[in-house]
């Protein structure tokens, strides 16, 4: 019953491949998003998404690619892995309204790039 | 460019201390200042303010905001070993777009010793 849910918890692999990392929300929320939480623990947003469309897209390079088949999915993309990429990446969810700057995270996606 | 800064970056003090955390911002359209607590994975929600002067209070915890000054702090009473963890603030802000990402500070990382 997690709120909020991603896999994989844990994702190893070669610069140059490509990965996905999925998120699903089971609160019922419009809005999704990706963070990015590097070595220093710095948290920075990488998407949003409101009812399936991209509404942020901060300053991300082209090789990631979010996916929002329903309300309920936000997936991300990553082409042509880098070592820089490798980070903790976080999915959230937010209620639309007077709350809607509450974010639930999921537990993270420690990605690591060899 | 938007700012939120978290001040100590860390912090170790004995049970039962007090602590205060502090965290100020330089934003364009404030609507929300949020604290969360970050243990091992996901950051977990404690208080989200939108006035002055109006404290929070959950238990051992509260948290005020000055939007004249623009800061926050965030107290905890009595300290635990498992109030352990890295605090982050973060702001939310107005973009029109229905999908607020927020601004998150560095953290602070604190430490109860027995």
């Amino acid at each position: 019953d997690t709120a909020v849910s991603q896999t994989p918890k844990y994702l190893v692999t070669q610069m140059g491949n490509d990965k996905s990392i999925k998120c699903e929300q089971n609160l019922g929320h419009d809005t999704m998003y990706w963070y990015k939480q590097d070595s220093k623990k710095f948290l920075k947003i990488m998407f949003s998404y409101n009812n399936k469309e991209l509404i942020i897209n901060e300053t991300v390079p082209n090789r990631f690619s979010p996916k929002s088949p329903d309300k309920a999915h936000l997936n991300l993309h990553i082409n042509s892995l880098e070592l820089g990429d490798s980070a903790v990446y976080f999915c959230a969810s937010s209620p639309p309204g007077a709350t809607k700057n509450i974010q639930y995270f999921g537990a993270g996606t420690r990605l690591s790039v060899l | 460019e938007d700012k939120v800064v978290q001040s100590p970056l860390s912090l170790v003090v004995h049970e039962g201390d007090t602590v205060t955390l502090n965290c100020s911002y330089e934003v364009t359209n404030f609507r929300s200042l949020l604290w969360y607590k970050q243990e091992k994975k996901a950051p977990t929600f404690l208080f989200m303010l939108t006035s002055s002067g109006i404290e929070k209070k959950s238990g051992r915890l509260s948290s005020i905001l000055d939007k004249k000054e623009l800061f926050s702090i965030l107290n905890i009473t009595a300290t635990q070993t498992g109030d352990s963890a890295v605090y982050l603030c973060a702001v939310g802000m107005y973009s029109g777009g229905g999908a607020d990402g927020l601004t998150f500070g560095k953290g602070t990382h604190l430490i109860i010793q027995p």
